[in-house]
């Protein structure tokens, strides 16, 4: 059973600071990763996605992934209000075609 | 923009009956996907669809089954709805490496 594994939260962080959120996966063939950010009564939406080791930026978001370590974390900078949601990571393999397995996803609380 | 819509927001129904969720998309993509939503679960794949008249089981197919008889349109039918159906459903559509959701439906089972 491959299982993708967050801390469920909530994460509180002051307004302005940088929130880190961590994800690690139980199958080392997983290739690909994603971060979904899910509002409150509403459907995830893709905020980015990463295939290789190392640092993705885009904004305000900075996705890392350690495949020897089996995890991926998504920081979020200079934190908004905004920002308030829950942050479910997903992964891919190329085995499974193409199904996502998905994290239980870790709220944010962005305090002003 | 990329529209998904579900036919419900909302539904109730009670043990044993025959339920339909029906997804609309918009944008000619090929895949098409159903999941369930739980508190604590995250998202779960029930079925998907990678072309007309195609369907693959995902993780937690027992208790249902999909039709995808035209390419803009997947239904997921619960057979014989029980308790433990009570869940969020969201329809997803697949371009390239994003997945696009509708806006789901919350479906009571007493």
């Amino acid at each position: 059973q491959k299982e993708v594994e967050q801390n469920s939260g909530p994460l509180s962080v002051p307004e302005g600071a940088i929130a880190s959120l961590n994800c690690t996966y139980s199958d080392r063939g997983s290739q690909s990763f994603f971060w979904y950010r899910q509002y409150s009564g509403k459907s995830p939406e893709l905020i980015m996605f990463i295939y290789s080791n190392g640092d993705k930026e885009d904004g305000r978001f900075t996705a890392q992934l350690n495949k020897a370590s089996q995890y991926v974390s998504l920081l979020i900078r200079d934190s908004q209000p905004s920002d308030s949601a829950t942050y479910l990571c997903a992964v891919k393999d190329k085995a499974a075609g193409n199904k996502l397995t998905f994290g239980g996803g870790t709220r944010v609380l962005v305090k002003p | 923009d990329v529209k998904v819509t579900q036919s419900s927001r909302y539904l109730v129904k009670r043990t044993g009956e025959k339920v339909f969720l029906e997804c609309v998309q918009d944008m000619d993509h090929e895949n098409m996907f159903w999941y369930r939503q739980d508190p604590g679960l995250g998202l779960r794949l029930i079925y998907f669809s990678y072309d007309v008249k195609m369907k693959e089981k995902g993780d937690i197919p027992e208790g249902y089954s999909v039709s995808r008889e035209k390419k803009e349109r997947f239904s997921l039918i619960l057979e014989s709805a029980s308790t433990n159906q009570t869940s969020m459903y969201l329809c997803a559509t697949r371009d390239q490496e994003t997945q696009y959701f509708g806006p789901g439906t919350r479906l009571l089972v007493l």
